[in-house]
């Protein structure tokens, strides 16, 4: 079975902490992928990676990066971690090919205090 | 660009109750279409998928139509059990990449 593994089930950081979300995935996947969660909301696309090194925006990029230096890892990046990006965060990974399932973590819930 | 709309939950049923929970759709070009399924304190799973018109996704008793005319992909089981209860999200990816655009999800509570 792919196994996606983020690093943290819960986090807390303060107001302008830079925080990093670890994702690694064990199935040799290109694809990558980083959503947050919220209510009301359902899920929504930050980033996300076809091969390593690249990177391209999803739909809400803003105060958010990531790097992927290596296939199997992709991180998120809060530059200046803000109340209103206290979310559940979810990484998934997949095969390139559209209708090809993704594989997603257990997600890491960050409250911004 | 690419929309899905989920009818709001949460939706609670008694056990072997009849399920539907409705989802439609916009899209720029020709989607696949996808029911994802969340149980509580984990990520998304797929459930089912179909990738073109007239086809039926199934899987666990779950089962959805892909119905271009009315740009819909409802959810339908028979018989929902208690271990059902859970988040659905209803989903479409158009091109290639594998980006996924995701409804709201709509919880389901299934109740002895």
């Amino acid at each position: 079975d792919v196994k996606v593994t983020q690093s943290s089930r819960y986090l807390v950081k303060r107001t302008g902490e830079k925080v990093f979300l670890e994702c690694v995935q064990d199935m040799d996947h290109e694809n990558m992928f980083w959503y947050r969660q919220d209510p009301g909301l359902g899920l929504r696309l930050i980033y996300f990676s076809y091969d390593v090194k690249m990177k391209e925006k999803g739909d809400i990029p803003e105060g958010y990066s990531v790097s992927r230096e290596k296939k199997e890892r992709f991180s998120l990046i809060l530059e200046s971690a803000s109340t209103n990006q206290t979310s559940m965060y979810l990484c998934a990974s997949s095969l390139p090919t559209g209708w090809s399932p993704l594989h997603f973590g257990n997600g890491t819930r960050l409250t911004v205090t | 660009g690419n929309s899905v709309t989920q009818m709001e939950g949460p939706v609670t049923l008694s056990e072997e109750a009849f399920l539907t929970i409705n989802c439609t759709y916009t899209a720029t070009g020709y989607p696949s279409l996808f029911w994802y399924v969340q149980y509580p304190g984990e990520g998304l799973q797929l459930l089912l998928k179909a990738t073109k018109a007239d086809d039926k996704g199934s899987n666990k008793g779950f089962e959805a139509t892909y119905r271009k005319e009315t740009t819909s992909f409802h959810l339908e089981k028979g018989s929902v059990q208690v271990s059902d209860s859970a988040v659905y999200f209803c989903a479409l990816v158009t091109g290639g990449g594998n980006k996924l655009t995701f409804g709201t999800g709509t919880q389901l509570k299934v109740e002895l």
